[in-house]
Order: structure tokens, then sequence, then C-alpha cells
């Protein structure tokens, strides 16, 4: 297995939602990563998880709260989120050696109404 | 956060041409990758190159890691339409077992017949 998959493909939510978006990997990659892609724009890195532990945190709003529960899995929980929120998230994931490039998933393509 | 300056910002060419695109930056880095990207889809990993003066081939695409590890070059010979989407590099820091990627504005590039 050579990919990274994200579910759900689309989500719409209001600004008092609570909503979850997932990312699978079994590639056997310690390091995942999620990012917020807006249009037009380069992927902005979000979060690193590192061995299941958050290693960077780029200045992300706590609206955004991200949880690895095991080596193969990585959720982004959402909540309160505003209309500016509303882009591509996308979660990637790479070996932990100086050989890790990353590899992205399709994406989660959120809107915020 | 930072981007790296990638150009042509766009380009317009005719099947069969060949398409040579850069990116620069103020910063050293360990590796430099190449990724595509199509509409609504995750970047695809194209190229990855990981010295200084490195010249790596995958099918019709070139890149050349700088000298310098400030630039890469990413060249796509014989271009048909299939090659259409928004191409990135990306400079690449290790950080211990994760890895941080700082992406170029991306060059968006169309093929016509």
């Amino acid at each position: 297995d050579t990919e990274v998959t994200q579910t759900p493909k689309h989500l719409v939510m209001g600004m008092t939602n609570k909503k979850s978006l997932k990312c699978e990997q079994h590639m056997g990659h310690r390091a995942m990563y999620w990012y917020k892609q807006k249009a037009k724009k380069p992927p902005e890195l979000m979060f690193v998880y590192s061995y299941e532990k958050l290693s960077i945190n780029e200045s992300v709003p706590s609206r955004f709260s991200p949880e690895c529960p095991n080596s193969s899995l990585l959720n982004l929980h959402l909540h309160a989120l505003q209309p500016e929120d509303s882009a591509l998230y996308l979660c990637a994931s790479s070996l932990p050696s100086f050989y890790n490039e990353q590899f992205f998933g399709p994406g989660t393509r959120l809107t915020v109404l | 956060g930072q981007q790296l300056n990638q150009s042509p910002q766009s380009m317009f060419i005719q099947e069969g041409e060949d398409v040579s695109m850069n990116c620069t930056s103020s910063s050293i880095f360990n590796t430099w990758l190449w990724y595509k990207q199509d509409p609504g889809e995750g970047p695809v990993l194209l190229i990855a190159l990981y010295k200084a003066g490195e010249l790596t081939s995958n099918g019709r695409l070139t890149a050349q890691f700088g000298i310098t590890r400030k630039d890469s070059f990413l060249n796509i010979s014989a271009s048909i339409p299939s090659d259409v989407g928004i191409y990135f590099c990306a400079g690449q820091s290790h950080t211990g077992t994760a890895s941080k990627l700082t992406f170029g504005t991306g060059t968006r590039l169309q093929v016509t017949l």
C-alpha cells in the first residue's frame, strides 16, 4: 500500500458545528503532517507528528485540534470554525529517515458557512 | 509563512514543446522536491534531490539541485496535454525524525494541442 487516504472528500459545516477530518497511511511512516491550502496558493504547514507525538505546531488557532491515535492514523478535530477557514486540508506522511520525502493524500475540501 | 520564489508564475505552451521552471531561496535546504498538483487533488511527488549539484531524471522530467543549495530547476521535455497542472518546488529541512517543507509559489502549466 503506497498511498495516503483522507476522509471525507468534501465537508460543509456551520460555525457552531464540531467535525473531524481523518487521514490514514499503511506505509510504515512515522511522521504525519496536516497542511492547509487556500485557492491558488501553496500548502501551508499546520502540524507535524513524529512517532505519535506532536513536534511542530505552526501557531494554529485552538479551534483546530490534531490527534494521532496510532502510527497509521491522524485526525484533525474542528470546532467553532470561521468562514475564512474554508480551504483544502491536506495530510502527508514520511519515513523517519534522511530520505523522508513527504507523500500527500488527496485532501478534504472544507467549506464553513 | 516563508515561500520560495518560483518562476514563471504561469506558462501557456504547445504540445511537444520543452518547459523549464526554477525556484530560488535565500535559505539553504538539505533536499529539494518537485510536486505536481491537479485541481482539487493533493500534490504528487515527481522528483527528489538530495545533493548539491545533483541532476536527476524521471521519464521526461529532469531536475537539478543547485550548487549553492539555494535553488533548483525542473525541465519537462516534449510536453503532452496531461502535463497540465500546477508545479510546486519545495525546500526540505530535516527536523529530527520529521521534515519541514517550504513551498514555492507554484507554476501553472497549460498545454495546447
